[in-house]
């Protein structure tokens, strides 16, 4: 099991607005900025979110995410269909002195 | 433009070990601010961090389950990062992926991945 906990599966329909969360402790999300990434099917993870908030350069408006504590979340506005991935929170664990990733979770857009 | 670029799948029986690499290219090799991370994903499962090198001056820092099995090179003539892995159990079949980032995290570049299977 990760020290990231996120749900498996989130779902809604197509324009909808999902969120899914990232709970971790004082010792990584706590002291230490979160990224988000998203895997496509077959396909390399890309960065959406890092430094809790911020977007590269590409990466549109409809994605969004926030932090409070030892929690995390990222939005997704607007779904559409090429949303349909899995997306993981990431951010350094300061006890462990490495990178932690949470389970990952599968969105689905209905 | 940035690129990481893998080397092939392998096939290994357990009890061997693997290489894998990562030539980085279309941005400065040595700058002090990019470390190349290793992440794997193992099939049905979520990713996993193994550590990571800093190119310029061959710092590593590795997983806690990974030390003592893994090593991490780089080469700055060829501007490329070297992953090897030591008694290789099925447990270790996953993709394999170098990825770009600061010291802690945001990988904001990652390698198109490597299969390694192990299998008797």
């Amino acid at each position: 099991q990760s020290v990231l906990t996120q749900p498996p599966s989130v779902s809604a329909a197509p324009g909808q607005k999902v969120t899914i969360s990232c709970s971790g402790s004082s010792s990584n999300i706590g002291k230490s900025y979160v990224s988000w990434y998203q895997r496509l099917p077959g396909t390399a993870p890309k960065l959406l979110i890092y430094d809790n908030t911020r977007r590269p350069s590409g990466i549109p408006d409809r994605f969004s995410a926030s932090k409070s504590g030892t929690s995390a979340t990222l939005g997704i506005t607007g779904l559409q269909t090429g949303d349909e991935a899995d997306y993981y929170c990431g951010t350094w664990d300061f006890s462990l002195r490495a990178y932690v990733f949470g389970i990952g979770t599968e969105v689905t857009v209905l | 433009q940035v690129q990481l670029v893998q080397s092939g799948a392998e096939v290994k029986k357990p009890g061997a070990s693997v290489k894998v690499s990562c030539k980085a290219s279309g941005y400065t090799f040595t700058y002090t601010g990019y470390y190349l991370h290793w992440v794997r994903q193992a099939p049905g499962q979520g990713l996993e961090w193994l550590g990571w090198i800093n190119p310029n001056s061959g710092d590593t820092n590795y997983a806690q389950n990974f030390q003592g099995r893994v090593t991490m090179t780089r080469d700055t003539s060829t501007t490329t990062a070297y992953m090897d892995i030591i008694s290789l159990t099925s447990h270790d079949t996953a993709v394999y992926s170098c990825a770009r980032g600061a010291r802690d995290g945001n990988f904001d570049y990652w390698g198109q991945g490597t299969l390694v299977s192990v299998s008797s």
